[in-house]
């Protein structure tokens, strides 16, 4: 069965300090990747995703960088954190379908608090 | 911008009640999907129904899609105490560029169930 791990669960970081959030999927191959944000009580906004290693595409221009070093790995990455990256990143995975569409698969979350 | 909207925002029923909860969207898309949300955890897919689909049914979970009002509706019968989530819309639009589907998030529905 395909799982999805992520960590850390939780990262306190100082504004300025870089970052380093990893994301790994087991039990499939060539899977689709995504990283998303959770502003509270808001809904998912979607900042990359990949269809293979090294191909990464960004949805909204930020201050955090993405890359796929390897199949089922998904690494996003900050060189300098500020205030507004405060939220909750979730990695998700998928199988694309072309005909039908199909669902996402969800890590466990990492909650950034930037201080 | 937010294509799926969430009604009602909030929700507490008692428990053996059914729960009722709307999405609207904007778009034409591919399927519109439901997850749940437990406080502080990852999203677990509930249910995919497709453009060309009126209705649903998983276990205890009815989804109704109408796409002449870009409206869709979960209905949780006979709930239960630990249905108490987040409960999110998703609206597929098709194909990103390269490949994988683009998922765009409502704001979320609140249910709580009490005993």
């Amino acid at each position: 069965s395909q799982t999805i791990h992520q960590w850390p669960a939780t990262l306190v970081q100082p504004v300025g300090s870089p970052l380093s959030l990893e994301c790994t999927v087991e039990g499939t191959s060539n899977p689709n990747l995504y990283w998303y944000r959770q502003a509270a009580g808001r809904g998912l906004q979607l900042l990359f995703y990949s269809v293979g290693i090294g191909q990464i595409s960004s949805e909204v221009p930020q201050n955090l960088s993405a890359s796929r070093p390897q199949d089922r790995q998904f690494i996003l990455s900050s060189k300098k954190l500020l205030l507004s990256d405060s939220g909750f990143y979730l990695c998700a995975w998928s199988v694309f379908d072309f005909t039908s569409g199909d669902e996402q698969f969800f890590g466990p979350g990492t909650r950034l608090t930037v201080l | 911008s937010q294509q799926g909207e969430e009604d009602p925002q909030a929700l507490s029923i008692q428990e053996g009640e059914n729960a009722t909860m709307n999405c609207s969207y904007k778009t034409s898309i591919n399927n519109l999907q439901w997850y749940r949300q437990n406080s502080g955890r990852g999203l677990v897919h509930l249910i995919l129904i497709r453009s060309n689909e009126r209705e649903k049914h998983s276990g205890r979970l009815r989804v109704t899609l109408d796409t002449s009002k870009k409206s869709s509706s979960l209905l949780i019968t006979a709930s239960r105490a630990a249905d108490t989530a987040s409960y999110f819309c998703a609206t597929d639009e098709g194909g990103l560029t390269g490949g994988g589907n683009k998922l765009t998030f409502g704001t979320g529905t609140q249910l709580k169930v009490e005993l």
